[in-house]
């Protein structure tokens, strides 16, 4: 069954560091997403993205983030200056078409900033 | 902005009784989809079960159903027969029907534990 997978697993980095979360959604899937949940607490919506530009991101998603779908198979998280209170688990997600199909997500990246 | 509220932090059930989960959310929209996902100590995120709002019909989805109560603007989920893979934090998660834009709001969620 096609699945999304994500990469690394878990990244650790430095305060200020740049990171790059990878995300390689189903292959038919057109509306791709993030989202994030810090320790103990909900899932957060960070930014959706579809012909190659994004639909609608976040208060969260500020000038540090950016997303890119390089190749037309990944889909991809850059945080530039990471900062601590960056540190979560990151989601991808995907979806094919149509509101009634699900999203379908990621096993996530922990990231940890230090 | 749509809210979604979920009053239990915690619950635990003893194997093979029924639970219910309880979820309320706040919008002014008319046209949306409501979801459950479970998310088990691998921190996978699993779709339970889904209602379209125009749909009278509670969903349900073998051991899982929902009581979807639109003028409260409740949505709760039923476990039948609770099994120990059922242990794992339940999101309630509300997504308006903004074509090809969708964005799923979830609330705080509730740690299920299934006790043997």
């Amino acid at each position: 069954e096609p699945e999304v997978t994500q990469t690394p697993s878990h990244q650790v980095t430095q305060m200020g560091q740049e990171v790059i979360l990878r995300c390689v959604p189903i292959s038919n899937h057109l509306y791709f997403y993030w989202y994030r949940q810090i320790l103990g607490q909900k899932v957060e919506f960070l930014v959706s993205f579809y012909n190659n530009e994004i639909s609608e991101k976040s208060e969260i998603f500020d000038d540090q983030f950016s997303v890119e779908r390089p190749d037309g198979s990944n889909f991809t998280l850059k945080i530039r200056s990471t900062k601590l209170e960056d540190s979560a688990m990151y989601f991808c997600a995907s979806k094919f078409q149509g509101s009634y199909n699900e999203q379908f997500f990621g096993p996530g990246t922990r990231l940890t900033v230090l | 902005a749509q809210t979604v509220t979920q009053s239990q932090p915690e619950m635990s059930v003893q194997e093979a009784e029924t639970v219910t989960l309880s979820c309320t959310y706040d919008t002014s929209e008319n046209n949306y989809y409501l979801f459950w996902y479970k998310q088990p100590p691998s921190r996978q995120m699993i779709l339970v079960i889904r209602q379209e709002a125009y749909k009278q019909q509670n969903a349900t989805e073998n051991r899982f159903s929902v009581n979807f109560q639109k003028a409260a603007k409740s949505f709760s989920l039923k476990i039948s027969d609770s099994q120990l893979g059922d242990t794992a934090m339940y999101f309630c998660a509300f997504m308006n029907l903004d074509f090809g834009n969708e964005k799923l709001t979830f609330g705080t969620g509730t740690r299920l534990t299934i006790i043997p």
